[in-house]
């Protein structure tokens, strides 16, 4: 059974820290990792796609993979309330595979 | 990435009855998806909607309960049938524009079966 693990949390951080989200997953095979946030009630929305070792930034945003150890995380820099959401993590093989979703993990961001 | 709009965005429908869900898409896009996600819960895949042939569906999800339609490539659609209140749920189309292997997500339609 092809996983993708996170914790569930909640993860809570103080505004302008750093948020550290982890992600685990099973499949040694899996080539692209995504990460989507989603405000309640609303649908997901992609942050970032990360495809090779190493880290990706984005503005406040940075993606860390390292397929050796099977993890992907992401970090939020200066966190804000308005980062205070669910994050899903995802991978997949490939382009004709489908996405193997975790179950999320809800982050506050407390002023 | 995309602008995708789904119709309608909620409803509460009867159970024995049926929803049909519409996704319209800006562009034409390869692949089209269709997701269930129930509170609290993450997203489950319900089906692919190919262009011009059968959808593909996933364990447990069967075309008689959950018929798809994908008539061109900016449009497609899902039907809950014979719905029960265990059908409650968000229903999400998504896309992953031609050559892209990004997914991208519409706004969702929340169902509430009584």
């Amino acid at each position: 059974q092809k996983e993708v693990e996170q914790n569930s949390g909640p993860l809570s951080v103080p505004e302008g820290a750093i948020a550290s989200l982890n992600c685990t997953y099973s499949d040694r095979g899996s080539q692209s990792f995504f990460w989507y946030r989603q405000y309640s009630g609303k649908s997901p929305e992609l942050i970032m796609s990360i495809y090779s070792n190493g880290d990706k930034e984005d503005g406040r945003f940075t993606a860390q993979l390292n397929k050796a150890s099977q993890y992907v995380s992401l970090l939020i820099r200066d966190s804000q309330p308005s980062d205070s959401a669910t994050y899903l993590c995802a991978a997949r093989r490939g382009s004709n595979y489908q996405l193997i979703w975790g179950a999320g993990t809800k982050l506050i961001i407390k002023p | 990435s995309a602008v995708i709009s789904q119709k309608p965005s909620r409803d509460i429908c009867q159970r024995g009855t049926s929803l049909t869900i519409q996704c319209q898409v800006d562009s034409q896009v390869t692949m089209m998806f269709w997701y269930r996600q129930q509170p609290g819960q993450s997203l489950t895949l319900i089906a692919t909607a190919n262009q011009g042939s059968e959808a593909t569906y996933e364990s447990g999800f069967v075309i008689d309960k959950f018929p798809i339609s994908r008539p061109n490539l900016t449009f497609s659609t899902l039907t809950v049938s014979n719905m029960s209140p265990e059908d409650s749920s968000i229903y999400l189309c998504s896309v992953e524009p031609t050559g892209d292997d990004e997914q991208f997500f519409g706004p969702g339609t929340r169902l509430t079966v009584l």
